[in-house]
Parts: structure tokens; C-alpha cells; sequence
């Protein structure tokens, strides 16, 4: 079985273009989410789809960050356009439903990366 | 404001001996409780979890205790074998959206 697949692995763009990330989870999840890593700091919750709605978006630094996943299957994350600040490592997992419940958990499946540099 | 703190950056044990991964929160609101693995260029891989109604999970060479008084987590590895060496994540959870610490980096020698 396929795990979780990102592209592009990394991505080096100027301060003001745009970019776009693309996720793939396993199929028949239905629970997507978004994280970053900022270098040296901690793993960042970003947001979370269930098929294609998003269910919690609190994580999302501005907006100059779109998150969409049609059809309930790939996602994608655009940065427009694209600041210092926004470099690091964006990961995405997925999961089966339900994603979670009191004292539950359903285990988040996380895909390798892509590394965003912003020059 | 860090609600998962993983304050040691590193440690560094000898390869047959126990390692000890400590993890302080601060949200009373978690109920589960997950430790992740990352080596260099993947994603974190899931490890070992506990929920808040218990106080130890084991799996294996791992155990995780969990202290709630002292909003407090640990996880042990016995015994350590080089192949742990990685980074390792403390998360916690309410209803699936996960909040991490820093990270250690666990070396275990030869």
C-alpha cells in the first residue's frame, strides 16, 4: 500500500512568487492534515480536511495560504505570495475516520515533506 | 506559548542501555498522548501513544508513562540499539489535531 506522497521534495523560490504544494494520502482516508516545521522549532498544526471540507483551519498563519482539496482526495497548499518567514518543511498525513474522539485516536500517517526555501 | 515542551535538545546513551525521552505539557484539555520518530529527510513516523486514562503503554522495547498530576510523559527504550538514533517527537492531542514539541535528538552509541 502507498503511503503518504508530497511533491515537490523541495522547492526554492524568491520572496514574492508563488507556490504550490501538492499532497497525496492513502487512499481511503478521509482525514487530511497540514503541518510545518520552522527550522529547529517544533512541528506546527497548520489544518484539517475530512474529505473535501475543511474542518479546522486555526493554524493557518494568514491569508496569503490556501488550502483545497476538491474531490476529497489530493490536496493542495498555495502560498501567494510567498514571504521569508515561510520557509521550512511542510508536511502532510493522513488518516482513517473517525480522526478522533475523547481518550481516541486514530494514527496520522505523515508524508516525507516538501522543504520550502523562500530567498 | 509552547503547550508541549521537550527541553533537553539531546541525548546521547550507550548502545544495550535504557534511554529516557522526557515531555512536559502544559493544556489540561489533551487526552491522548503520542510519541513520533523522524530520521533526516522523512516524515515522523508514529511510535507509541497512551491515553490520559492510563499511566503505562508498552510496546515491545518501548514503554510511555504518563503522569498527569504532573502533566508530565516519558518515553523509555530498553534496551537502546543504534538503529533508535533519530529524532524524536512528544505530541499530545484533543480530537486529533496534533500539537508537538521540539523534538530530541537521540544518539545511541556502538
Amino acid at each position: 500500500e502507498a503511503g503518504v506522497t508530497q511533491f515537490p521534495s523541495h522547492s526554492v523560490i524568491e520572496k514574492g512568487q508563488t507556490v504550490t504544494l501538492r499532497c497525496d494520502p492513502i487512499s481511503g482516508h478521509d482525514n487530511l492534515y497540514w503541518y510545518r516545521r520552522v527550522m529547529g522549532k517544533e512541528i506546527k498544526f497548520l489544518l484539517h480536511f475530512v474529505k473535501e471540507s475543511k474542518q479546522d483551519e486555526s493554524g493557518m498563519p494568514n491569508n496569503r495560504f490556501l488550502a483545497e482539496r476538491t474531490g476529497g482526495t489530493y490536496s493542495t497548499l498555495k502560498v501567494q505570495p510567498a514571504e521569508l518567514e515561510d520557509s521550512g518543511v511542510y508536511f502532510c498525513a493522513s488518516s482513517q475516520s473517525p480522526a478522533g474522539g475523547p481518550y481516541t485516536y486514530n494514527e496520522q500517517f505523515f508524508g516525507p515533506g516538501t522543504r520550502l526555501t523562500v530567498l | 506559548d509552547q503547550q508541549v515542551k521537550q527541553n533537553s535538545p539531546s541525548l546521547s546513551v550507550q548502545e544495550g542501555r535504557i534511554s529516557i525521552l522526557n515531555c512536559d505539557y502544559t493544556n489540561s484539555m489533551f487526552d491522548y498522548f503520542l510519541w513520533y520518530k523522524k530520521y533526516p529527510a522523512e516524515g515522523p513516523t508514529f511510535l507509541i501513544s497512551i491515553s490520559s486514562i492510563k499511566d503505562k503503554n508498552e510496546d515491545g522495547r518501548f514503554t510511555v508513562f504518563l503522569n498527569k498530576s504532573a502533566k508530565h510523559l516519558s518515553l523509555h527504550i530498553v534496551p537502546s540499539q543504534p538503529g533508535d538514533s533519530a529524532v524524536y517527537f512528544c505530541a499530545a492531542s484533543p480530537n486529533s489535531k496534533l500539537t508537538f514539541g521540539k523534538g530530541i535528538t537521540l544518539s545511541v552509541r556502538p
